[in-house]
């Protein structure tokens, strides 16, 4: 079965400085693609950031960028210049690579910026 | 924006009363998910729609159904609702290609009492 394992329940970072949060993903599909969501406070889930597993470099959306080792199978989500209103849940997920039926989610890291 | 509209948006009921929860979309969307999110668990999927009257099971199916007869609406229901279903669901939709993200709904916060 596909997982994505996100082992950070809660995390703290300094206004302006850079943070990554950390997923793990299980397949043994050699094509599969990564998604990032935020889920602020007002409940809304939010598409940051795409990568796919055959993606030559790095996916980046402004201040998001992915930090994807395919050897390692980990899509980490760096968030730069961190601002107070990034402050949310963010969620990594997988497309089901055998049938892109379905998304898997990880249990999601609580990002919290301080002033 | 993607066009998903969730309906209600918050509901209360009792344990052993029928509920059922709709998800309306405006962009022809093949794929349609039900995901129910609990703290600690992230998302999980109880229903998929991958067109009209064509669905399956996710992984916490049991004690719900859908029904999909239309390609715009998604039906949930909860045909005797328990106090374990007590959760925000999120309605999704999403293109065919593998490549294509989820768009979510704004969530039903539902509370069975």
């Amino acid at each position: 079965a596909q997982k994505i394992t996100q082992t950070q329940p809660g995390m703290f970072v300094q206004e302006k400085e850079a943070v990554t949060l950390d997923c793990t993903y299980d397949t043994s599909d050699p094509s599969y693609g990564l998604f990032w969501y935020k889920q602020p406070s007002s409940g809304e889930m939010i598409f940051l950031i795409y990568q796919g597993s055959y993606d030559q470099q790095n996916a980046t959306e402004g201040r998001y960028s992915l930090n994807f080792q395919k050897a390692r199978k980990s899509a980490n989500l760096v968030i730069s210049a961190s601002q107070l209103g990034d402050s949310a849940m963010y969620f990594c997920a997988m497309r089901d690579p055998l049938t892109g039926n379905q998304f898997y989610f990880g249990t999601g890291t609580s990002l919290t910026v301080i002033p | 924006d993607a066009g998903i509209t969730q309906s209600p948006r918050h509901k209360v009921t009792e344990t052993g009363t029928p509920v059922t929860l709709r998800c309306h979309q405006t962009e022809n969307h093949r794929y349609m998910y039900w995901y129910r999110q609990d703290p600690g668990h992230g998302l999980r999927l109880i229903h998929y729609s991958y067109g009209v009257k064509d669905t399956d099971k996710g992984e916490v199916s049991d004690g719900y159904s859908v029904s999909r007869s239309k390609t715009e609406d998604f039906l949930l229901t909860l045909e005797s609702a328990t106090s374990s279903q007590t959760s925000v669901y999120f309605c999704a939709i999403s293109e065919a290609d593998r490549d294509a993200e989820a768009f979510f709904g704004q969530g039903t916060r539902l509370t069975v009492v």
